[in-house]
């Protein structure tokens, strides 16, 4: 149980394009679910904190309009990236936390954003 | 806010020898503790988690951690390490009561030698 998957895996866009990553758990209800963006060998970095049906909470220093996150359902939550650069490519994982004890979250297998 | 530090960025060692991996956290309020493993290009798998009770935890792949509040860690070991374990390893610190957020620490690095 308790699975999170992501689509898509790896995507390479253009600057200047926007690029959507849908987040979905597939046997649970996330009440609340994370962005986070990782670059290479180093940790996660937390972007946003999303509530189903509410407006995303955005981490200092993440600008809301290029990375904006929808969760309009309990078992979807999407980010895109608005005009894509290239120092956007990053890796981006998100995870969810469903209605019971707050203390864990399920991750997704990420995904790799290449912007050329 | 939640500070974790993991001291060891790259750990090398031997297959079949033990290894422990360092965590320590800068919360005085309640914490929940979890170790979690990245493979390269893949998400986060889950090894062991603290919430409360005993303060050894035993996970998956043979791993266990201790919890020991006086000292503020949560080390990471193994008493035999395979090929297989080679991976980044990420301690997580969430605050009990006070929201879903999690700490993440910069990751400690297992190569495993044959």
């Amino acid at each position: 149980g308790a699975v999170v998957s992501q689509h898509p895996s790896r995507v390479i866009c253009k600057s200047g394009t926007s690029v959507k990553i849908e987040c979905r758990s597939l046997d649970f209800q996330a009440t609340t679910m994370f962005w986070y963006r990782q670059f290479p060998k180093q940790s996660l970095m937390l972007m946003a904190t999303s509530n189903e049906g509410s407006k995303a909470t955005y981490e200092q220093g993440v600008e809301k309009d290029k990375f904006l996150i929808n969760h309009a359902s309990l078992t979807l939550s999407t980010l895109t990236v608005t005009s894509a650069h290239p120092e956007d490519s990053s890796f981006y994982i998100c995870s969810a936390a469903d209605r019971g004890p707050v203390y864990e979250q399920y991750f997704g297998p990420g995904t790799r954003l290449t912007v050329t | 806010a939640q500070s974790v530090t993991q001291l060891d960025s790259q750990v090398p060692v031997f297959e079949e020898a033990p290894v422990e991996l360092r965590c320590n956290y800068s919360s005085s309020v309640s914490v929940y503790l979890f170790w979690y493993v990245q493979y390269p290009n893949q998400g986060l798998q889950l090894l062991l988690k603290y919430l409360s009770g005993s303060t050894l935890v035993k996970g998956i792949n043979g791993f266990e951690a201790e919890f020991n509040k006086s000292q503020t860690s949560f080390h990471l070991r193994k008493p035999s390490v395979h090929i297989s374990d080679t991976a980044e390893y990420f301690c997580a610190v969430s605050e009990k009561g006070i929201g879903r957020q999690f700490y993440f620490g910069t990751g400690t690095s297992l190569t495993v030698i044959p």
